[in-house]
């Protein structure tokens, strides 16, 4: 059956710095989605990619979904103190299958 | 617009008692309705999806269940709680398949 997978699963930031987190798929996604995590809140929804290739932007982050449809990125530039949460892709072959997501911290 | 209610938004049980948590939506007609359960520090795990009143399809095997009675309510029951279903429950609503999924505040769920 479809995996997906996220890696790091914690990644321990500087404030100011940059960091990237994959998202990888055992099959072909017609689409991926990725939402954030406050603590202690609910997933809401970041952005969605459909396009081989397609890449958004979203101020300091950009997504980026791969030429095969089977990984993705999340890129956070500048990372700032709210940036602080888990981060969650999830992918859509014949059905939405969530990654275990990325924890992120910062320091300050 | 809409909004997704999710209540209670915790609850203490004791193992072998019965649960019912309750979500509704506004706003939007027909829409996909999800139940997700995330263990600490851990991803979501879909348990139940339904896509319109009495469809409801179970992801995995479990001592939970799920019905929707009406267009946009979606009940996650269970006859006698098991201390493994502690757990952050997850309700959740989209327009279909392929669109973004909207979450509602959660149920932290413990079972003593």
């Amino acid at each position: 059956g479809q995996q997906v997978m996220q890696i790091p699963q914690y990644q321990h930031v500087q404030e100011g710095e940059d960091f990237t987190t994959y998202c990888n798929s055992s099959t072909t996604l017609s689409n991926i989605q990725w939402y954030k995590q406050r603590p202690g809140g609910h997933p809401v929804f970041l952005i969605q990619l459909v396009k081989s290739g397609e890449v958004k932007k979203q101020k300091r982050l950009t997504f980026q979904f791969g030429e095969a449809k089977k990984n993705s990125s999340l890129h956070i530039t500048a990372t700032q103190t709210t940036d602080v949460g888990t981060y969650f892709c999830a992918g859509r072959d014949y059905k939405l299958s969530f990654g275990a997501g990325t924890t992120v911290t910062v320091r300050a | 617009s809409q909004t997704i209610h999710q209540w209670p938004a915790t609850l203490v049980q004791p193992v072998g008692s019965p649960l019912s948590l309750e979500c509704t939506v506004e706003g939007t007609s027909n829409p996909n309705l999800y139940w997700y359960r995330q263990a600490a520090g851990r991803g979501l795990q879909l348990l139940f999806y339904s896509v319109g009143i009495g469809q409801i399809s179970s992801e995995v095997p479990q001592n939970l269940s799920a019905s929707r009675p009406q267009d946009r309510q979606f009940i996650l029951s269970s006859k006698k709680l098991l201390l493994s279903d502690s757990g952050f429950y997850l309700c959740a609503w989209s327009v279909g398949d392929d669109q973004p999924q909207h979450f509602g505040d959660g149920t932290r769920l413990s079972i003593l």
